[in-house]
């Protein structure tokens, strides 16, 4: 069985960091696209980057809105994804939620809460 | 970027009734297209994926179809669980999602 959680949510201060977790079972890793997708409160989804499989190299693609502040890394002896968010804004503020691709289908974490507050 | 136009935002209805929700893609997809249900305070939930392909568990009053640059999310007649929002997504050059339709009791 495929899953996916996420962990490592947190309050922090504007201009904080933060790292999220992602583990994922019941499927081979290395084989498989992984994206981080957020929702803030009240609003819509927004996708905000992908890691891609060994088989294309491990690309790491990010959302406009994100680039350069976010950095997403893959740690194949642990089944994990991470999202590392620097220089966090409140407008960053959401739920983040974790998504493995197989087969042309999204498994979806249940997410982790992300507040940026002074 | 591709750019998901999602219509309508809100629909009013009564059970028993048909909605269709629609989504509208700046550039073709291809079949890489699914469909999400969220209710408050929870994660989305895989309705509909591959454009047609119904998510094992769902019921059959769910489907999807279209092709291309414009696909449509069915849910004939509506129960009580079924107000909610829902969200079409696009997975194939990145991943872009439909603003959303909120699908409410009259």
């Amino acid at each position: 069985e495929v899953q996916v959680v996420e962990s490592g949510g947190d309050l922090v201060q504007p201009g904080g960091s933060l790292r999220l977790s992602c583990a994922a079972s019941g499927f081979i890793f290395s084989d498989h696209y992984m994206d981080w997708v957020r929702q803030a409160p009240g609003k819509g989804l927004e996708w905000v980057g992908r890691s891609t499989n060994r088989g294309t190299g491990y690309i790491k693609l990010y959302a406009a809105s994100v680039k350069g502040r976010f950095t997403i890394s893959r740690d194949e002896s642990k089944n994990s994804v991470y999202l590392q968010m620097n220089s966090l804004k409140t407008e960053d503020t959401a739920a983040y939620y974790c998504i493995s691709w197989l087969y042309g289908r999204g498994y979806w974490g249940q997410g982790t809460l992300v507040t940026v507050s002074s | 970027d591709i750019q998901m136009t999602q219509f309508p935002s809100t629909v009013s209805t009564f059970v028993g009734d048909r909605v269709t929700i629609t989504c509208r893609a700046s550039q073709n997809v291809g079949p890489w297209l699914a469909w999400y249900q969220q209710k408050p305070g929870k994660a989305p939930k895989v309705l509909i994926y591959k454009v047609s392909t119904l998510e094992s568990g769902v019921p059959s009053r769910f489907s999807g179809g279209g092709s291309g640059t414009e696909f449509t999310l069915t849910i004939s007649n509506l129960q009580p669980e079924d107000f909610a929002t829902y969200y079409c997504q696009q997975y194939n050059d990145y991943s872009t999602f439909g603003q959303g339709t909120e699908v409410e009791i009259k």
